[in-house]
């Protein structure tokens, strides 16, 4: 099985701060990787594909990167609803697997 | 607008079974693989499985936890996505979300259910 390893598991910041979430994949992927936000009692929301694509309608403060296994969420200025659960998912081979989530929450 | 709901969760004995519907409207179902996803209280996302649509034989995947165990399967005619769940154990407790996967050779996950809860215990 493919391992999804998301750093920080946590993290504190303020409105307007820029903010990175790491995801590293135990093996190759190719980009097949997503990334949801959720918030508390909700579900998941999907925010890009292909490790850079961004879904429809969601807003261009926020991006993904690849750089081989390492894989990269990107929120250039933090905003009071962006505030929840991140989690990164690699869909290249079966199990599908997700990270163990980023938890953002307000400094 | 794409519409998922579940329904059929709530509370069950270890060892029995429980059955989730999903009702998808807002899209052409049958295009679609169709999946299940797990959240046990207080945890992290768990991928359950898949099926596949019509043109790939409405073939199945499974998480090693569920394998043997859990059954997906649709009807394309009603627009609905089912989970037969036998054996039930208490580590089965969990929210389940049906989720569309998108229409592509690697499809992810674009868009969720608002999630049913199942619980397992005597």
């Amino acid at each position: 099985d493919i391992q999804m390893t998301q750093s920080p598991s946590s993290l504190s910041a303020s409105v307007g701060d820029r903010v990175t979430i790491t995801c590293r994949a135990s093996q190759g992927i190719k980009n097949w990787l997503a990334w949801y936000q959720q918030k508390p009692k909700k579900a998941p929301k999907s925010l890009i594909y292909a490790a850079s694509s961004l879904q429809s309608g969601v807003p261009s403060r926020f991006s993904g990167s690849a750089s081989g296994t390492d894989f990269t969420l990107t929120i250039s200025s933090l905003q009071p609803e962006d505030f929840a659960t991140y989690y990164c998912q690699q869909y290249n081979s079966y199990p599908l697997t997700f990270g163990g989530g980023t938890k953002v929450e307000i400094k | 607008e794409v519409q998922l709901v579940e329904s059929g969760g709530g509370l069950v004995q270890p060892g029995g079974s429980l059955r989730l519907a999903c009702a998808a409207s807002g899209f052409r179902f049958s295009d679609h693989y169709m999946d299940w996803v797990r959240q046990a209280p207080g945890k992290g996302l768990e991928w359950v499985g898949r099926i596949r649509n019509k043109a790939n034989s409405y073939t199945t995947e499974y998480a090693a936890s569920v394998k043997g165990r859990f059954t997906i399967s649709r009807d394309d005619s009603k627009n609905s996505l089912f989970l037969q769940m036998n054996s039930l154990k208490t580590e089965d407790t969990a929210v389940y979300y049906c989720v569309r996967a998108s229409y592509s050779s690697s499809p992810d996950f674009d868009n969720w259910g608002q999630g049913n809860m199942v619980t397992v215990s005597s």
